[in-house]
């Protein structure tokens, strides 16, 4: 059974930060990994598609690697702005499910 | 281009009554999944349908059940609804589903309370 753990739980920075949110699963065997942003109350947003095929991905101020073979996700963010503060989740798809981490809520302050 | 769209966004019913929630996916996109997610087990896969067919399911009792229209479009019912059945259900959806290699796109949620 896949487990997603995600690390920090929470991170509190000030504006203009660069920052990394870790992700790690426990098997190895998937097709993506995606990540996700969550507003309070609201549905996810997908950011960032890696195929299991892919070292990395690219969106704007966002870059996500992935290390299949020892279960390793990150998210970098650059330049982080408080319209960034939000629950960011990760998600490996394998055995035709989507399995999500706890996420990394985070807050950047002006 | 439409998202994902769920209806209603916000429910309160009553232990042991039933509850339909409702989900319109992208067009063109023939795979829907829904999820629960509460502050205590995150975010938990329900099951998915692609093509009117239930393709996957997660590990929820019998009273979670789902279907799925020929316009893609997919409903989720809850019988006899508990107190721990208060969440939010997320619907996703995604032109190959979860057997392929195209993102998932989240609806914005029902919000369900259980009293």
């Amino acid at each position: 059974k896949q487990e997603v753990t995600q690390i920090p739980a929470a991170l509190s920075v000030p504006e203009g930060e660069n920052l990394v949110l870790n992700c790690s699963f426990t098997d190895s065997a998937i097709y993506n990994l995606q990540w996700f942003r969550q507003d309070p109350g609201k549905g996810l947003t997908s950011l960032l598609l890696i195929q299991s095929s892919q070292r990395e991905q690219t969106s704007g101020r966002l870059n996500a690697s992935l290390d299949k073979s020892s279960g390793r996700s990150t998210l970098y963010i650059a330049a982080s702005q408080p319209g960034d503060s939000a629950t960011y989740l990760c998600a490996p798809l394998g055995g035709n499910m989507l399995t999500f981490g706890g996420g990394t809520r985070l807050m950047v302050k002006p | 281009k439409a998202g994902v769209t769920q209806t209603p966004r916000y429910l309160i019913k009553t232990r042991g009554q039933q509850v339909t929630l409702s989900c319109s996916p992208i067009s063109g996109h023939r795979s829907v999944s829904w999820y629960q997610q509460t502050p205590g087990q995150g975010l938990q896969f329900l099951f998915e349908y692609f093509s009117e067919t239930q393709r996957n399911k997660g590990n929820f009792p019998g009273r979670f059940s789902g279907r799925q229209f020929s316009n893609s479009r997919s409903e989720m019912n809850v019988s006899t609804l508990e107190l721990g059945d208060s969440a939010l259900y997320l619907c996703a959806s995604s032109f190959t589903g979860t057997g392929g290699r195209s993102p998932l796109h989240f609806g914005n949620g029902t919000r369900l309370t259980v009293t």
